[in-house]
């Protein structure tokens, strides 16, 4: 196994401008999950894939989110229009039974 | 709908000295739980679990921690610490129903600070 990769690891933005994010899970995890993590904060759950279907999103997530699994493999995180706030660490994790295994993450600063 | 509270946001030790961070949870359903590990500007590292059976489990590193289901505790113990143990310790919470998301609801983290 080669691990959860994220790409890319930094990513710093305009306010108003789209950001896009990738996640490649360990091969063979149908599960997959999008969290948030804000300086002195734990993770946040964001989303949850099983295969390519999108099954749940918190309230966090707001129109301007938008995550894609189309081919239940990788994933992409999607922000339109970024604020201010939206800066964070974006992790990915994914999880074949019991068990969610996260990659390095992708660091947002939104100027 | 589950909880996890973490006391203390940080912990100083001196190198090769004892080091308990304390994790307490709230759930109305069966849980797992979990010990995660963050070192500056990287994902989160898996410590340790409990699924079930025997409640203290032992993990990477030479880390354990107990599950104590009246106390409604899981606290991460290590006899002694090295310095490169330095890093953000965050517990974990998530159902035990696989046909949910099972998400994990994390602490606000503990700081271990190992120095010399």
């Amino acid at each position: 196994d080669t691990g959860v990769s994220q790409d890319p690891r930094h990513k710093i933005t305009k306010r108003g401008q789209n950001v896009t994010f990738r996640c490649d899970p360990i091969s063979e995890h149908n599960r997959l999950y999008w969290y948030r993590q804000t300086l002195g904060q734990g993770p946040e759950f964001l989303t949850y894939f099983q295969n390519e279907a999108q099954l749940e999103k918190s309230r966090l997530l707001s129109d301007r989110f938008s995550a894609e699994r189309p081919k239940g493999s990788f994933s992409t995180l999607e922000i339109q229009r970024t604020e201010q706030g939206d800066s964070a660490m974006y992790l990915c994790a994914s999880r074949p039974w019991d068990t969610q295994y996260f990659g390095p993450g992708t660091r947002l600063t939104v100027l | 709908a589950q909880s996890v509270t973490q006391l203390d946001s940080q912990v100083p030790v001196f190198e090769e000295a004892p080091v308990e961070l304390r994790c307490n949870y709230s759930s109305s359903v069966s849980v797992y739980l979990f010990w995660y590990v963050q070192y500056p500007n990287q994902g989160l590292q898996l410590l340790l679990k409990y699924l079930s059976g025997s409640t203290l489990v032992k993990g990477i590193n030479g880390f354990e921690a107990e599950f104590n289901k009246s106390q409604t505790s899981f606290h991460l113990r290590k006899p002694s610490v090295h310095i490169s143990d330095t890093a953000e310790y965050f517990c974990a919470v998530s159902d035990t129903n696989t046909g949910t998301a099972s998400k994990l609801t994390f602490g606000t983290g503990t700081r271990l600070q190992v120095t010399l």
